[in-house]
Formats: structure tokens, C-alpha cells, sequence
């Protein structure tokens, strides 16, 4: 099956840094990704789309400017977070769809812990 | 965008019984997908089915779907210690593949 793999899978990080995290798709092309913030003990929430080529599009309360998306080849999308405080400690997730928004499966990357101190 | 519900949120049961797990959601469905994630990883594809499917099986999984009550339910048959999970619902609604995730189940198989 398709595999999309996360880098890295942990990171630590001090208050006021940029981390970025990376999301490929290993065997299959991804014209769309998905990137999901998850808090303890509760459900997925999506952060943004991501599509090849074009600027992410970005849920409503999510800050564009602190979670940057880039999304340059079909294999690889980034995401971001700069200076990033205590509360953006998360669990950040990534999908990918490797059809073009005809309503197939998402393949889920294994995560990223990120926490900040 | 509004989240789907999903219950029990926690159920708890005995290896070798059914567990049987819903979600209900809000919008017109293209398709609605079943994750299990173990704790501290990504999410695995369960099952998907699509708005004009009624019933879907894999190996012991068994997903329903009623559009006209919005719901669906997951049962999980012979239960194994192994299936201890979250799980959780997603719903693609007509207009792309972004899920919309429901709260999710825990499930704690006791062996």
C-alpha cells in the first residue's frame, strides 16, 4: 500500500524557534496534502490543505503566517512553525490523497511529537 | 467545520466479544473512512465506503451506513487484546477528499 513517511518523528524544541516538519509520499504522488494538529486524548483537527504548486489553504483560526505551508513537489510538503510557544505543543500529523479530490483514502504519516519548552 | 460524533467515547470489553462502535455527522457525505491509531502514532485505513453503499466487510470489520439518519457504525467481530485502539470516523464531504474527523472511540480489549 502507499506509505508516507514523517520527519521527524520527535523534535524538542525552545520557546521563540522554528521547527519545520517534513511529509512525503514514498511511492506515489500526492497532489494534495492534509495537515492535522492532534491534543491529547482528543480527535484530528485539520490545520490546512496543502496543493502542489499553489498556496495552502488554511481552516479558519489557524494562522497562516505562524504555520508555514509549502508544498513544492509532488512527494514533499513542509510545514512550519515558527516561533513556536508552549501551547503549539502537539501532535502534528500529515495525509496525503493520491487522487486529485475524487473522494479516495488518505494515507496518514505516523506523526510528529513536537514539544515545546 | 462541525465534527461528527461518535460512541461510546470509550468501551471496554472481553477478547472474543463484538464490539460495535457509531458516528454520526452533520453535512452530505461523499464518503465516510474508519482509522484505528494506536497511541503516539498516525492513523491506519480501516474501511471506506461510499455514500451509495449500504454495507461493506473486511476480514472481521463490518461498516454500515444510513444517510438518511447520518450515521454509521464499525463493528469489530472476535475481538483480540490486539485491537485496542482509538478509532475514529472521517467523512469526506461532495466537494473533496478533506475529512472531517468525529471525537473517536477508545477501545480497550481485556484479555
Amino acid at each position: 500500500g502507499a506509505v508516507v513517511s514523517q520527519h521527524p518523528s520527535r523534535v524538542i524544541c525552545k520557546s521563540g524557534t522554528s521547527v519545520k516538519i517534513e511529509c512525503r509520499s514514498l511511492d506515489f504522488q500526492a497532489t494534495t496534502m492534509f495537515w492535522y494538529r492532534q491534543f491529547p486524548k482528543q480527535s484530528l483537527m485539520l490545520m490546512a490543505t496543502s496543493n502542489e504548486g499553489s498556496k495552502a489553504t488554511y481552516e479558519q483560526g489557524v494562522e497562516k503566517d505562524k504555520f508555514l505551508i509549502n508544498h513544492a513537489s509532488l512527494t514533499l510538503s513542509t510545514l512550519t512553525v515558527t516561533s513556536a510557544h508552549p501551547e503549539d505543543s502537539s501532535f502534528y500529523i500529515c495525509s496525503a490523497d493520491d487522487r486529485d479530490g475524487s473522494g479516495y483514502e488518505q494515507y496518514f504519516g505516523p506523526g510528529t511529537r513536537l514539544t515545546v519548552t | 467545520s462541525q465534527q461528527g460524533e461518535e460512541d461510546p467515547q470509550a468501551l471496554s470489553i472481553q477478547e472474543g466479544e463484538n464490539a460495535t462502535m457509531n458516528c454520526s455527522y452533520k453535512t452530505s457525505i461523499n464518503n465516510l473512512q474508519w482509522y484505528r491509531q494506536n497511541s503516539g502514532r498516525g492513523l491506519v485505513h480501516l474501511i471506506l465506503i461510499r455514500s451509495n453503499e449500504r454495507e461493506k466487510h473486511s476480514g472481521r470489520l463490518r461498516v454500515t451506513l444510513d444517510t438518511s439518519k447520518k450515521s454509521s457504525s464499525l463493528l469489530i467481530t472476535a475481538s483480540r487484546a490486539a485491537d485496542t485502539a482509538s478509532y475514529f470516523c472521517g467523512e469526506a464531504g461532495t466537494s473533496g477528499s478533506r475529512l472531517t474527523f468525529g471525537e473517536g472511540t477508545q477501545l480497550t480489549v481485556n484479555p
